[in-house]
């Protein structure tokens, strides 16, 4: 059974045009992160969320956002997706001093 | 056959042979470290982790090693199967629930 379900599996938007990725778990984890991972690289973490505080990254555009409702939902927000953001994006939960799971992620293609 | 992680992002070997796969983590803070395996259109799969205050943790198969003089880090495969063919990551866990991953290495698998 998938714990962590990232929607849409794949994503095409416009340029310029606003997106969001969305993410849900089933393990109750109190944290979840959003990575980038671009053809073959690795996953660069672009924020956190430990409970209801966001952690950003210091070197992450402020054209990505993220909310949190609630313990299970997380979504990403790109506000205007340019060429450079095609990419593959990762939802991750973990607890406290506990491995990372990851979902299969969303790749956005950006036309 | 032995890699350096960074240096050297790809690893063959013969079916049947130990595979070691090499990385160097940046923060001599981090203080839990993880190996994920990472298929082809999914997200990267948890093998194995081993805290600071440990030196070598074994798995099924596999194990892991910890330098922290040297901030060094291996995973070690033993018998590896055509299934191992994937690209590894190795990731460092800081005080603040960051996780960041290593560069990667392609481990392909030779029949």
């Amino acid at each position: 059974d998938a714990m962590v379900i990232q929607n849409p599996r794949y994503q095409v938007t416009q340029f310029g045009k606003p997106v969001t990725l969305s993410c849900s778990q089933t393990l109750n984890h109190n944290v979840m992160y959003w990575y980038q991972q671009k053809s073959s690289q690795a996953p660069k973490l672009l924020f956190h969320y430990y409970d209801k505080d966001f952690n950003n990254e210091a070197d992450t555009p402020d054209n990505f956002q993220s909310r949190r409702p609630n313990t299970s939902f997380c979504f990403l927000d790109i506000r205007s997706p340019g060429l450079g953001d095609a990419a593959m994006y990762l939802c991750a939960t973990s607890s406290d001093n506990s491995p990372l799971h990851f979902g299969n992620g969303t790749r956005l293609t950006v036309t | 056959g032995e890699s350096v992680g960074l240096h050297l992002p790809t690893l063959s070997v013969q079916e049947g042979d130990n595979s070691i796969i090499n990385c160097a983590y940046s923060n001599s803070a981090s203080d839990y470290f993880i190996w994920y395996k990472q298929e082809s259109g999914k997200g990267p799969q948890f093998i194995i982790d081993i805290r600071s205050n440990m030196d070598k943790r074994q798995g099924q198969r596999v194990t892991v090693l910890l330098n922290k003089t040297v901030k060094h880090l291996s995973l070690q495969i033993a018998a590896t199967q055509p299934g191992d063919s994937a690209v590894y990551f190795c990731a460092e866990k800081r005080w603040n629930n960051d996780m960041r991953f290593g560069a990667g290495t392609r481990l392909t698998v030779k029949p």
